[in-house]
């Protein structure tokens, strides 16, 4: 079982909706991460968030809006999203930003329409 | 810059056969190395890593073990079972970001 808990597991949204997928971890980690997956492709990293502040932002366009509200909990905000985001959105979190052992969760699969 | 080099897949085999993924990787430093897991439907986990030269990674029956000479982590199983169908991805992680880069996966499929 994850630690990692991703809601919905599934998203179908037309290019005018606004949408939120969220991500939630217990573990006491205070690095948070969100990925892209295509199919048959690996994760590409989209934000880090260290300590609830953004770290890293991957040249993402802006209509993907990170959030981390407290240490527990992740959102990604989307807003007139085009066909080709259709992917799988992967949550992750670690013990800190110093380390490469990752726990994702799994996954939010969103199709835009 | 760092990368992770993977062999290309499907990779499939009969249930009980011996596996081996290969994986290598360019890094200006010294990174840990890691192997996750993928299954079908689900996000990836972590399946072992290794954090400095000969150190070995095992879980579940796999193994990998960290080559510096050969810059390699190439990840083995004696004898594969049906519900090890999944894609694996190795990765490196290294000082200064320490996000993992990842390789671009290898499918194992493995028969009855």
């Amino acid at each position: 079982d994850t630690e990692v808990t991703q809601t919905p597991k599934h998203l179908v949204m037309g290019m005018t909706n606004k949408k939120s997928l969220k991500c939630e971890q217990h573990m006491g980690h205070r690095a948070m991460y969100w990925y892209k997956q295509k199919a048959k492709k690996p994760p590409e990293l989209m934000f880090v968030y260290s300590y609830e502040k953004l770290s890293i932002n991957e040249s993402v366009p802006s209509r993907f809006s990170p959030e981390c509200p407290n240490s527990s909990l992740l959102n990604l905000h989307l807003h007139a999203l085009q066909p080709e985001d259709s992917a799988l959105y992967l949550c992750a979190s670690s013990r800190g930003q110093d380390t490469g052992e990752l726990f994702f969760g799994e996954g939010s699969r969103l199709t835009v329409l | 810059g760092n990368s992770v080099t993977q062999m290309e897949g499907p990779v499939t085999l009969s249930e009980e056969a011996f596996l081996t993924i290969n994986c290598t990787y360019t890094a200006t430093g010294y990174p840990s190395l890691f192997w996750y897991v993928q299954y079908p439907g689900e996000g990836l986990q972590l399946l072992l890593k290794a954090t400095k030269a000969d150190d070995k990674g095992s879980n579940k029956g796999f193994e990998a073990t960290y080559r510096k000479e050969t810059t390699s982590f190439h990840l083995e199983k004696g004898s594969v079972q049906v519900s090890d169908s999944a894609v694996y991805f190795c990765a490196l992680s290294e000082g200064g970001s320490y996000i993992p880069t990842f390789g671009r996966g290898t499918s194992l499929i493995v028969h009855p």
